[in-house]
């Protein structure tokens, strides 16, 4: 299994609906996890934290199942500004001091 | 303002020239770290620091050097630039040494090696 792996998308969304997706790891022993947004082009930006078995912040939800080793991150009531790429980060099964990133998971809110 | 900042932001060299691309944190955190990021493959760490004259390789630091002498400082060397180094590159810092916690990304240098 890969370090850290995301279906890519796109993800069309209609505005004002629910998206949800999944992250899965393969690090085992990781005990904080993060979701960044990215804008084309742009650095990413932290989005959210989660070290325990989930996190909510606004319309953003993420959830850690641990036994399946993924994480999920829900965006409800969805903005056009929501439109992104949105990326899983974990700690490496490589390095301690090293993080995984994913390949993203492509959003976009159709209006 | 905390930031990190990058320079130059754009670059088109031809290959074997060297360059640096520089990197510089006003946030006084120990951990520094260099990804490059190309389409289909996503952030690939290059190296890291975790603290002054501290540095280790990540997944990808062939062909590229780094240098830590001072903590607000991190520079991206590439002694003889080849086109497979094109890419964009991001410089990041981090309050934990660790490098596990939030990343505080510079704005992106995009690099064509030709």
């Amino acid at each position: 299994r890969k370090e850290v792996e995301q279906d890519p998308g796109p993800f069309n969304v209609p505005e004002g609906a629910t998206v949800a997706f999944n992250c899965t790891y393969s690090n085992s022993a990781s005990q904080s996890f993060f979701w960044y947004r990215q804008d084309c082009r742009k650095e990413p930006k932290l989005l959210m934290s989660v070290y325990s078995s989930g996190n909510e912040d606004g319309r953003f939800t993420a959830q850690l199942n641990r036994a399946s080793q993924y994480i999920s991150l829900l965006i409800r009531d969805s903005k056009l500004s929501d439109s992104a790429t949105y990326l899983c980060v974990v700690p490496s099964p490589y390095g301690n001091n090293r993080l995984a990133f994913g390949k993203g998971n492509q959003v976009v809110v159709i209006p | 303002e905390a930031q990190v900042t990058q320079n130059p932001r754009y670059l088109i060299t031809v290959t074997g020239k060297k360059l640096t691309v520089t990197c510089s944190q006003n946030m006084n955190h120990e951990y520094m770290s260099w990804y490059r990021q190309d389409p289909g493959l996503g952030l690939r760490q290059i190296y890291y620091s975790m603290n002054v004259e501290v540095t280790d390789k990540g997944d990808v630091p062939e062909g590229y050097k780094v240098s830590r002498k001072e903590k607000r400082n991190f520079p991206l060397i590439l002694e003889s630039p080849s086109p497979n180094q094109t890419s964009l590159y991001f410089c990041a810092s981090s309050p934990r040494t660790s490098g596990i916690g939030e990343l505080f990304f510079g704005e992106g240098s995009r690099l064509t090696v030709l």
